[in-house]
């Protein structure tokens, strides 16, 4: 059957290292993937997109890489601050857009 | 732009009462999504209109549960009769296109039946 994990609930990371946060899935071949940070008691917020034929994307202190071979990605926040603190959630599009279950992040000064 | 907007905020109701959610989408959005959040089972997708056409509503979990989209900018889910088990946060998300496009997500509708 179709999954998505992500392999943490939940992570303490201290300020200023770099997070890095997993998302595997099997018996999906999406078209790319998506990631989103939630914080408490609302929506899910876009951050990043990379397509199936992209190895790797960035914006600002945030980085994402996709294997369609290891049917992995990986999400790194750099430099990471009390701010950066949240849920980050990965979203598979293949017919539709599927959610993994979301790893706590906390980052603690 | 005022982005997703759902109401109400918080519902509580009593078991075997209708609910209602309410969606208004981003004005020139196409797609609609509407998911529903639990500890138990994370951020599920439970229907979904492409210009104002359900395309997929197969994670409706049975027919207690219907939503409409009579225009581009209104939409509701509603629970008929409601049960404890529906208690979670209902997601509303619309985007440019199904493809591409990211979704942005209104702030939820939390839903106790007690």
């Amino acid at each position: 059957s179709q999954k998505i994990e992500q392999n943490s609930e939940a992570l303490n990371i201290q300020e200023g290292k770099t997070a890095t946060l997993t998302c595997n899935y099997t018996n999906y071949s999406p078209a790319y993937l998506q990631w989103y940070r939630q914080d408490p008691g609302r929506g899910p917020v876009f951050l990043l997109l990379i397509r199936e034929n992209e190895k790797e994307k960035r914006k600002e202190r945030l980085k994402v890489t996709f294997d369609t071979t290891l049917k992995q990605s990986l999400f790194h926040i750099t430099a990471s601050q009390p701010a950066d603190s949240a849920t980050y959630l990965c979203a598979l599009t293949a017919s539709k857009i599927i959610f993994g279950s979301g790893t706590r992040l906390s980052i603690r000064p | 732009d005022a982005g997703v907007i759902q109401s109400p905020r918080h519902e509580v109701t009593e078991m075997g009462q209708e609910v209602t959610l309410r969606c208004k989408p981003i004005s020139g959005h196409n797609s609609l999504f509407w998911y529903r959040q639990t500890m138990m089972r994370g951020l599920e997708l439970l229907i979904y209109f492409n210009n104002n056409v359900p395309i997929d509503d197969s994670g409706m979990p049975e027919d207690r549960f219907s939503a409409k989209m009579p225009n581009a900018s209104f939409s509701t889910l509603k629970i008929q009769p409601s049960e404890p088990r529906d208690s979670a946060v209902y997601f509303c998300a619309s985007s440019l296109a199904q493809g591409e496009s990211p979704l942005h997500f209104g702030n939820g509708t939390r839903l106790t039946v007690t």
